[in-house]
């Protein structure tokens, strides 16, 4: 089983669209999640981190299950510019020292006018 | 603010050949970080440094060999580069403690090829 798993997607959706990204992570010592943004041919971009409580930033929302393993981000009233990769990325630290990312391999968003 | 750096942006090399590709960060962050990415398999890492002259192997770290004299600067050599090493490659760096110890921060990216 993969570390962390997405669905590669694309994902294609008018403007205006809710759309939800779902990513699940096999090892349950994770301890910092996030998801970051990747243009065609551009590096990765923090979008956000995630939190046990949920969190939102604008119109997106990222939520974390630990239960269950599973990240989620929802975006609403999706934009052009909102297409790109997403990349669920999760880390694990080990005796409170710096945790190496593990990324999923991302899901693609294509919004169209 | 600068931020980090990589360079070349663009390399093309022959198979046998030594290839040092760049990173440079002007945020005096302690940990640096070389990434691989290629289709079908997202971002794999290399290898990480905590500080000036600790580094450590990632997940594919065979073929390459990194240095860190400078806290500032990562160098990453392909001591004989393979086509099976063609990819793009790209340097990162986060702070050691704190709320965004494990936020990275990301050159732009460097894009090989081997011939």
């Amino acid at each position: 089983r993969k570390e962390v798993e997405q669905d590669p997607g694309p994902f294609n959706v008018p403007e205006g669209a809710t759309v939800a990204f779902n990513c699940t992570y096999s090892n349950s010592a994770s301890q910092s999640f996030f998801w970051y943004r990747q243009d065609c041919r551009k590096e990765p971009k923090l979008l956000m981190s995630v939190y046990s409580s949920g969190n939102e930033d604008g119109r997106f929302t990222a939520q974390l299950n630990r239960a269950s393993q599973y990240i989620s981000l929802l975006i609403r009233d999706s934009k052009l510019s909102d297409s790109a990769t997403y990349l669920c990325v999760v880390t694990m630290n080990y005796g409170g020292s710096q945790g190496n990312l593990i990324f999923g391999k991302g899901t693609k968003l294509s919004v169209k006018p | 603010d600068a931020g980090i750096t990589q360079s070349p942006r663009y390399k093309i090399t022959e198979t046998g050949r030594q290839v040092t590709l760049m990173c440079h960060q002007t945020w005096s962050h302690s940990y640096m970080f070389w990434y691989r990415q290629d289709l079908g398999h997202g971002l794999r890492l290399i290898y990480y440094s905590a500080a000036a002259d600790i580094t450590d192997k990632g997940e594919v770290p065979d073929g390459y060999v990194v240095s860190r004299s400078k806290t500032e600067n990562f160098p990453l050599t392909l001591e004989s580069a393979t086509r099976s090493q063609t990819s793009v490659y790209f340097c990162a760096s986060s702070v050691s403690r704190g709320v965004t110890k494990n936020i990275q921060y990301f050159g732009a990216g460097t894009r090989l090829s081997v011939l």
